[in-house]
């Protein structure tokens, strides 16, 4: 029962438009999100989180939306650059428990 | 420069042989993990250790063995694999119950394992 999911395993975006990558969790209980970013060959790095009081937070091009009653979070890049092109993974937390991971989606940026 | 460091980066092995992955970490953090990924599929625990100690083992078959010396360092050991066991190999840290999580875990880059 996979409690995280990423229903879109690729997007294709033009570069300079807007990327919305979207999550949805099943566990109301989760109470801290994350996306992280993967290189090809590399680790997951970790690009912007959000606690369950807030519903958006921003830095720099990339913001995170939060929609708890839809159980629905976001992650908007504006404007998409070429460095942009990577696996993006949403995960998820309860408290001090393990994260959860979704299955990723991978974004190419279009030059 | 991460700050969990994975070796070796690839591995070839066969069947039959034993071999072992490092991880190390120098951030300070209690807890480690081990996660295998597998194309099209969610990053799976495999195991988890906090103060050195083990905390969970998510069902893993008994032919992947971690281990802990220290809260730096954390192997798994490999023997016997099968084919369907080549993936991507991640190990990750994390302050342990204190920390506030705002980073989440931080990751090391893999080991790429290829069974024969």
């Amino acid at each position: 029962d996979q409690q995280v999911k990423q229903n879109s395993p690729s997007l294709s975006v033009q570069e300079g438009r807007i990327s919305i990558l979207n999550c949805d969790y099943t566990n109301s209980m989760f109470d801290y999100f994350l996306w992280y970013k993967k290189y090809p060959a590399e680790g997951p790095t970790f690009l912007i989180s959000i606690s369950s009081i807030k519903d958006k937070n921003e830095d720099g091009r990339f913001t995170v939306f939060l929609n708890k009653s839809a159980k629905h979070l976001s992650l908007h890049i504006v404007p998409s650059q070429p460095g942009d092109s990577a696996v993006y993974f949403c995960a998820a937390r309860f408290g001090n428990e393990k994260l959860t991971f979704g299955t990723g989606t991978r974004l190419t940026i279009i030059p | 420069e991460t700050g969990v460091t994975q070796t070796p980066r690839h591995l070839v092995m066969g069947m039959t042989n034993k071999k072992s992955l490092k991880c190390e970490q120098h951030l300070g953090h209690n807890a480690m993990y081990w996660y295998k990924q597998s194309a099209k599929k969610p990053l799976e625990l495999m195991f988890v250790y906090n103060f050195k100690e083990q905390t969970e083992n998510n069902s893993v078959p008994s032919r992947f063995s971690p281990e802990c010396p220290n809260s730096s360092h954390l192997f798994l050991h490999l023997h016997t694999l099968q084919p369907e066991d080549s993936a991507l190999y991640l190990c990750a840290s994390s302050q342990s119950r204190t920390d506030p999580l705002a980073y989440g875990y931080t990751f090391g880059s893999g080991t790429r394992l290829t069974v024969v």
